[in-house]
């Protein structure tokens, strides 16, 4: 079985960019998190998806969106990139229904703004 | 608020000591899980354990062990007779649920130790 694929891998923004980035979850798997890590922050949550609609958000600003799509996938975006948005991205699945959900991790997506 | 706390920023021992990561949590809700991830340099989270809150048995996989205890509000996790591979940054984590127990992608994280075993 697969597990939470995340592209792309590394890559680097220039600051006022934007940039997407793209996580495809365990099949089967309808819940989709995404979190931002950071040395001086540590592990944030950014916000999940379920059946395409927004289920929980975390505390960032409008900058960074997101959405799910029919199969599951997600994207998330970020605008206007500023120098402190540079970190490692992680996206997480789960199936999002049910009781005692394993949430499963990516290898996540390194941002570097410059 | 949900919050998880590792006192301990970083760990170093020597390969087949024992050692055992500290964790501590405080939340308002009655029913939640607990997790551990280890994150090796390459980044990615891997899972170890999830624990509901209310299954207090300890649990042993192999060399790794979980001690779950709701009064003192901590889930600590110990390494038996560490190895080389065992090096990497170990996060804890609550996750909320809704009313049916269902956990949300949400998980709140300590802020994670950095375990060094030595050859």
């Amino acid at each position: 079985k697969a597990g939470v694929t995340q592209t792309p891998r590394y890559l680097i923004k220039t600051r006022g960019q934007q940039v997407t980035l793209s996580c495809s979850p365990i099949s089967g798997h309808r819940s989709v998190s995404w979190y931002q890590q950071t040395p001086g922050q540590g592990l944030q949550f950014l916000f999940e998806y379920f059946s395409e609609t927004q289920r929980n958000k975390g505390n960032f600003p409008g900058r960074f969106s997101g959405r799910q799509f029919s199969n599951s996938r997600s994207e998330m975006n970020v605008s206007t990139l500023e120098l402190g948005d540079s970190a490692l991205y992680l996206c997480a699945s789960s199936p999002g229904t049910g009781t005692g959900n394993t949430i499963y991790f990516g290898e996540g997506s390194w941002l570097t703004v410059v | 608020a949900q919050k998880v706390t590792q006192a301990q920023t970083e760990i170093s021992v020597v390969e087949k000591e024992d050692v055992t990561l500290d964790c501590v949590y405080e939340t308002r809700d009655t029913t939640y899980y607990l997790f551990w991830y280890k994150q090796p340099p390459s980044g990615e989270l891997v899972f170890l354990i999830r624990r509901n809150s209310f299954d207090e048995q300890n649990e042993i996989s192999g060399r790794y062990s979980w001690n779950f205890q709701k009064s003192t509000s901590s889930f600590n996790f110990t390494i038996t007779a560490s190895q080389v591979v065992d090096s990497a940054v170990y996060f804890c984590a609550l996750s909320e649920v809704n009313a049916g127990g269902t956990s949300y992608g949400k998980l709140t994280f300590g802020q994670g130790t950095i375990l060094t075993v030595h050859p």
